[in-house]
């Protein structure tokens, strides 16, 4: 089966500019996740949306990160304006957990350098 | 909530030999699931192993078996027969099996496989 495809897979803009990451997840899949991975650490969730609705936005920095899930399939993730601390790995990936092989798939990611 | 403790930042290993990763995790939930996945340069994430918190027995995929102490909470993976291709970031993760639950993070080892 195709894997969850995200674009762009790198990104450099000037702080204050906005910018939108894509992803297409696994066909069927329902849960959507977006993750920020600051280099060398691990990553934390942004948001999880379940078909086209948000279930957990907690970590979400909302005055400057909109995320949407159209039709319960592809996700945007926007930042606007952006920070320098912004500058991370962007990952989506998406799973049906069910049956019995639970687990997340995910995406190559986006590399966002914010300067 | 959750939380899911890496606490070695990093490992290095020789080729052919064995190495552990250690992994606690804390959650007041009975049924859940635990994960390691790798993270290799390229950036994808892919699944190495999975534990059901309601099976006794650990898990094993080929070289890579699990110690999974419920009560202890403890999750650690063991490489045997270490590759160069190891190399890479390995996670700890963990998910309960509720709805909409979401898949939280340790922050990561990074396991170098010399030659």
């Amino acid at each position: 089966e195709a894997g969850v495809a995200q674009s762009p897979r790198y990104k450099i803009i000037e702080k204050r500019q906005s910018v939108a990451f894509w992803c297409n997840p696994i066909s069927g899949h329902a849960t959507l996740y977006w993750y920020q991975q600051i280099l060398g650490q691990g990553p934390k969730l942004l948001i999880q949306f379940q078909n086209n609705g948000v279930v957990d936005d907690s970590q979400l920095p909302k005055d400057r990160f909109s995320a949407e899930r159209l039709k319960g399939v592809d996700s945007t993730l926007k930042i606007q304006p952006a920070k320098l601390e912004d500058s991370a790995v962007y990952l989506c990936a998406s799973s049906s957990w069910e049956g019995l092989n639970t687990e997340a798939f995910f995406g190559q990611g986006t590399r966002l350098t914010v300067v | 909530a959750q939380t899911v403790t890496q606490s070695q930042p990093e490992m290095s290993v020789q080729e052919a030999e064995t190495v552990t990763l250690s992994c606690t995790y804390d959650t007041s939930e009975s049924n859940y699931y635990l994960f390691w996945y790798k993270q290799p340069p390229s950036r994808q994430m892919i699944l190495v192993i999975r534990q059901e918190a309601y099976k006794q027995q650990n898990a094993t995929e080929n070289r890579f078996s699990v110690n999974f102490q419920k009560a202890a909470k403890s999750f650690s993976l063991k490489i045997s027969d270490s590759q160069l291709g190891d190399t890479a970031m390995y996670f700890c993760a963990f998910m309960y099996t509720g709805a909409n639950s979401k898949l939280t993070f340790g922050k990561g080892i990074t396991l170098s496989v010399r030659p």
